[in-house]
């Protein structure tokens, strides 16, 4: 069954460096998203992306952050400086016309 | 903004007991999801449902939507093990090409063999 994948699994970085989170999103879907969840939490969105373009973004999603789908089969999520609470499992989602959202396996950044 | 109440927090019931959660909302949603998380790893989709009133079976899950679109439960039948974990409903407003979802905060569930 195809699924989304993520790399890599765990990523630990220095404050104030930049990280790039890689997502193949599945194959026909055409809505993705990144999600992330810190310890414990619940699910936060972050941002949803279609037909090229951010189609909804939070208010964690800060100039910051920034995706990009730089072919047909990934989809990145770039850190420009990250910070200690920027600490989570970082998760990708995709999803056909219809509504069930399909995730990933999940990144987990940590941010010393 | 948009709020879902997901109850209980937590559930501790014997094997082979039956289970039932539930989400509510502030607001209509248009489509109801419910997930299944394990420590570490990503949510996994159990049931999607699209109409209010449906009721939507996966093995020994049933869920449904609420008449008023506002709300949703989830049932396990005949709890095993490995139903050990994290259950999240999500509920999507689906407003044109914003297909975000909005997170309960989880039920988390344990079974004693």
């Amino acid at each position: 069954e195809p699924e989304v994948t993520q790399t890599p699994s765990h990523q630990v970085t220095q404050m104030g460096q930049e990280v790039i989170l890689r997502c193949v999103p599945i194959s026909n879907h055409l809505y993705f998203y990144w999600y992330r969840q810190i310890l414990g939490q619940k699910v936060e969105f972050l941002v949803s992306f279609y037909n090229n373009e951010i189609s909804e973004k939070s208010e964690i999603f800060d100039d910051q952050f920034s995706v990009e789908r730089p072919d047909g089969s990934n989809f990145t999520l770039k850190i420009r400086s990250t910070k200690l609470e920027d600490s989570a499992m970082y998760f990708c989602a995709s999803s056909e016309w219809e509504g069930r959202v399909f995730f990933g396996p999940g990144t987990r950044l940590t941010v010393l | 903004g948009q709020q879902l109440n997901q109850s209980p927090q937590s559930m501790f019931i014997q094997e082979g007991e039956d289970v039932s959660m539930n989400c509510t909302s502030s607001s209509i949603f248009n489509t109801w999801l419910w997930y299944k998380q394990d420590p570490g790893e990503g949510p996994v989709l159990l049931i999607a449902l699209y109409k209010a009133g449906e009721l939507t079976s996966n093995g020994r899950l049933t869920a449904q939507f609420g008449i008023t679109r506002k709300d949703s439960f989830l049932n396990i039948s005949a709890s095993i093990p490995s139903d050990v974990g994290i259950y999240f409903c999500a509920g999507q407003a689906d407003a044109g090409n914003n297909r975000k979802l909005i997170w309960g905060l989880g039920t988390s569930l344990a079974v004693n063999p």
